[in-house]
């Protein structure tokens, strides 16, 4: 039982390239969220889904994209990378209003 | 903005001290959680509140809510240094359906052995 999966767990990008951030969960719950955390803050909502095929807004989700095809996974597309998208970037899982499950996070940066 | 802001921002104390850090909310909360995360990992939860609860305990750790002032204190008893790590409060709005945890910007706790 490995919870939730990120990869990868480091990744420095060129200015304008596109990645994704791949998240997996295989305790099928339904709530998924992406976070990013910046130095000395806390988390803040990116995107997040209810379920598979349902996505919505969080906080800030300009110049993020995500689609929820399955249960079982979360990816986050960084479409043209900038300097400010450097961060931590957390997936986390949850059932019902239960506790979240986080990965151990995808540290990013953007030259 | 953060729904949830934490004081102090960084405590430093001595084993065996008590360690309090404070969470204040501005909206209606479902409930309340406490996390942990160690440098360079994921947050790890600790203890979850309901807003019709007014303190809980888990071992070590004792949560209070006061909905009325829109604030809740994480006690840690008998600190380790195995505690240093920061914490964050969460808050599950009653607005909102779905994962919508709102996060504060957390309190860095060192425990010096």
């Amino acid at each position: 039982n490995a919870g939730v999966t990120q990869t990868p767990k480091f990744q420095v990008l060129k200015t304008g390239q596109s990645m994704t951030l791949q998240c997996a969960q295989d305790m099928n719950h339904e709530y998924m969220s992406w976070y990013r955390q910046d130095p000395g803050m806390g988390l803040r909502l990116i995107h997040y889904s209810v379920g598979a095929g349902i996505t919505d807004q969080g906080e800030v989700p300009n110049g993020y994209n995500v689609s929820r095809s399955t249960t079982e996974d979360f990816p986050l597309r960084l479409l043209s990378a900038a300097p400010s998208q450097t961060s931590v970037y957390f997936c986390a899982t949850r059932t019902g209003r239960q506790p979240q499950h986080f990965g151990d996070g995808t540290r990013l940066s953007i030259l | 903005s953060q729904q949830g802001e934490e004081d102090p921002q960084a405590l430093s104390i001595q084993e065996g001290e008590n360690a309090t850090m404070n969470c204040s909310y501005k909206t209606s909360i479902n409930n309340l959680q406490w996390y942990r995360q160690n440098s360079g990992r994921g947050l790890v939860h600790l203890i979850l509140i309901r807003s019709n609860e007014r303190e809980k305990h888990s071992g070590r750790l004792r949560v209070t809510l006061d909905t009325s002032k829109k604030s809740s204190s994480l006690l840690i008893t008998a600190s380790r240094a195995a505690d240093t790590a920061s914490y964050f409060c969460a808050t599950d709005a009653t607005e909102t359906s779905g994962s919508r945890l709102t996060f504060g910007e957390g309190t860095q706790l060192t425990v010096n052995p």
